[in-house]
């Protein structure tokens, strides 16, 4: 299985700050990255895939860079809209599809 | 516009089975791929098993296998996760999820079903 290694697992910040979340795969998974957002009692809602592409509607604060085994998810100029669980998923291989442990980002 | 729509929250005794729905709508149901995943209480997301658009693969994580039974209907756009056996650490909020390709991520989610195992 392809495991994903969420850095750091809990941060803490203020409106305005930049923040920057890091998922390290345990081999090669090219660009076959995706990251979600989840607001607590709400499903996932994707935001990033292929590493960098911005889904539909989400805000261009967001972006997200990487391939082979390190990628990360960047928030410029967190909103209050913003505080929430971040997730990084590997679509490489379904056998299994893996996420990482998750990033909660709470308000300073 | 496309939305998944779960069925309500389930209480279940242990060894119980639990049947989930997820009825599709706003797209072609039988043109993309679906997933489940769930969500144990205060815990991170893990995959369970995936249908191909034509309903004849699917593929079940390896902790699911034998327990784990994903069916549907396209008479009414709806996925069935059916799950046997059940234990306390199946206790979980369960998701159904679109996906356009194997490889790709999951754009659009169900609102979740909570399962509660308790005797």
């Amino acid at each position: 299985d392809i495991q994903l290694t969420q850095s750091p697992s809990f941060m803490s910040a203020s409106v305005g700050d930049r923040v920057v979340i890091t998922c390290r795969a345990s081999q090669d998974i090219s660009r076959f990255l995706a990251w979600y957002q989840q607001r607590p009692g709400k499903a996932p809602k994707l935001l990033i895939y292929a590493a960098s592409t911005l889904q539909s509607g989400v805000p261009s604060r967001f972006s997200g860079s990487g391939s082979g085994t390190e990628f990360t998810l960047t928030i410029r100029s967190l909103q209050p809209e913003d505080f929430a669980t971040y997730y990084c998923q590997q679509v490489k291989s379904y056998l299994p599809i893996t996420f990482g442990q998750g990033t909660r980002l709470e308000s300073k | 516009q496309v939305q998944l729509v779960q069925s309500g929250a389930e209480v279940k005794r242990p060894g119980a089975s639990v049947k989930v729905s997820c009825k599709a709508s706003g797209y072609t149901f039988t043109s993309f791929h679906m997933h489940w995943v769930r969500q144990a209480p205060g815990q991170g997301l893990e995959w369970m098993a995936i249908i191909n658009p034509d309903g004849d693969s699917i593929t079940y994580a390896r902790r699911f296998q034998g327990r784990l039974t994903l069916t549907r209907d396209t008479s009414t756009s709806t996925l069935y996760m059916e799950l046997n056996s059940l234990r306390s650490d199946d206790t979980a909020i369960y998701y159904c999820a679109r996906a356009t390709l194997s490889y790709s991520p999951f754009d659009f989610w169900g609102q979740g079903t909570l399962v509660t195992v308790s005797s």
